[in-house]
């Protein structure tokens, strides 16, 4: 079946740190693959996609390549700052008939400390 | 351009009992789609509504049911709770352009006693 797995967490940096946090996919096909990012008491937001290998999304800062040989899509930012304290969530999608479910990691907390 | 809204905010039933959530989608948005997060955890795909019909369905019993309405927005419905199904429960809407790109709502806290 379809599967995300992510990094364990949680993760705590400094202001101004760079960020990686890893995303590897298991998918029968070719999904599209997204990050969501969950602030505190708070639903989940699209933070970035990409839709086929070699693509890049990014927001606000963050960045992710879709990786299909090595079926990852690693999230990255090169100055973290309080504000990005949430907890982040890589997911994939496939289009089988019109059916579009999203298959979630389980999300890793990022804290950011002054 | 409105984004996804839910209600209740939070909902605290005791076990047995039948619950009803509401969503309403993005404008322009005619797929809805039903996610529950337990503590800790990534969300799991419940099921999703496409045309006032099911189109799709995860992992969950048949006591999960929903509706979709023709303004596209929908409920789920939860009968005999159980205390695992105490959770927030997410709705998310998409565009039949752009099917694989869902947004979500803020949720619904539902505690079973």
């Amino acid at each position: 079946g379809n599967s995300v797995t992510q990094m364990e967490g949680p993760v705590t940096l400094s202001e101004e740190a760079f960020l990686t946090i890893n995303c590897t996919y298991t998918a029968t096909g070719y999904p599209s693959l997204f990050w969501y990012v969950q602030y505190p008491g708070e639903g989940l937001q699209l933070l970035l996609k990409a839709t086929k290998a070699d693509d890049k999304g990014s927001n606000k800062g963050f960045e992710a390549t879709y990786r299909k040989e090595t079926t990852s899509f690693h999230l990255e930012k090169g100055s973290v700052q309080v504000s990005d304290s949430a907890v982040y969530f890589c997911a994939l999608s496939l289009l089988t008939g019109a059916n579009s479910k999203l298959t979630f990691g389980k999300g890793i907390t990022l804290s950011v400390r002054p | 351009e409105t984004g996804v809204t839910q209600s209740p905010t939070h909902l605290i039933k005791t076990r047995g009992q039948q619950v009803t959530l509401r969503c309403s989608s993005q404008s322009g948005h005619n797929t809805v789609s039903w996610y529950q997060q337990a503590l800790g955890q990534g969300p799991q795909f419940i099921f999703q509504y496409y045309r006032e019909e099911e189109n799709g369905r995860g992992n969950f019993p048949p006591r999960f049911s929903g509706l979709q309405f023709p303004n596209y927005s929908s409920e789920l419905n939860v009968n005999a709770l159980e205390l695992d199904d105490s959770a927030l429960y997410l709705c998310a809407s998409s565009s039949r352009q752009a099917p694989d790109t869902q947004y979500f709502g803020p949720g619904t806290r539902l505690t079973v006693l």
